[in-house]
């Protein structure tokens, strides 16, 4: 597709539970970043890939925070024994070479509820 | 440390009145870039500007500008004469020399458009 794909739009897990986001980023984008966006409030940074490497893992909350670029295009944020305080939109954006010379442009997001 | 402050919550405004959202950020870094996104109810983040540190020039897309002043560290946007579809969250950010892979959003400001 045209621009970047999430899936699934909506996810409900049981806390406890493993969950799995999946991102399509635009095709030949070297550049992927996973944000988490809680309600009312603005999105705030996860980690950063360039190509099939994860070059900034800071954002990520706990080691229960797992995200992976196996070839250098699609990515998998994965969540392990999800909490209350995970529920969240995620959101995942690319852009076609760093940030720097580029804008970012994101796909519409995962909502995780955990209940 | 980064930091954007978006003071205002929410405006509302009716139809063709003009509308300026503040954003004030903080960075210690002399070059750096700042974001404005757009968020509709949809929740996809629409790319708006990107600008440079070094290009101080206000800049205007149709009935969009907006104002960069590096003395008072503001990044100001204005929307003229408002439209119902301009009705979105409004989200400002910064990325800078240390974190490129990484944007430091704002809380957003809720714009609201009454026909």
């Amino acid at each position: 597709g045209a621009g970047v794909s999430q899936s699934p739009r909506y996810k409900v897990a049981k806390r406890g539970q493993d969950v799995a986001l999946r991102c399509d980023p635009i095709s030949g984008h070297v550049s992927l970043f996973w944000y988490q966006q809680a309600l009312g409030q603005g999105p705030e940074f996860l980690t950063y890939f360039q190509n099939e490497a994860q070059l900034d893992k800071s954002g990520l909350p706990s080691d229960r925070f797992f995200a992976e670029r196996p070839e250098g295009s699609v990515s998998t944020l994965k969540i392990q024994r999800t909490q209350q305080e995970d529920s969240a939109v995620y959101l995942c954006a690319s852009s076609l070479i760093p940030l720097e010379n580029t804008e970012a442009f994101f796909g519409q997001g995962t909502r995780l509820t955990v209940v | 440390a980064q930091k954007v402050t978006q003071a205002q919550t929410e405006i509302s405004v009716v139809e063709k009145e003009d509308v300026t959202l503040d954003c004030v950020y903080e960075t210690r870094d002399t070059t750096y870039y700042l974001f404005w996104y757009k968020q509709p109810p949809s929740g996809e983040l629409v790319f708006l500007i990107r600008r440079n540190s070094f290009d101080e020039q206000n800049e205007i897309s149709g009935r969009y500008s907006w104002n960069f002043q590096k003395s008072t560290s503001s990044f100001n946007f204005t929307i003229t004469a408002s439209q119902v579809v301009d009705s979105a969250v409004y989200f400002c950010a910064l990325s800078t020399t240390d974190s490129w892979g990484k944007l430091q959003f704002g809380a957003g400001t809720q714009v609201v458009v009454t026909p």
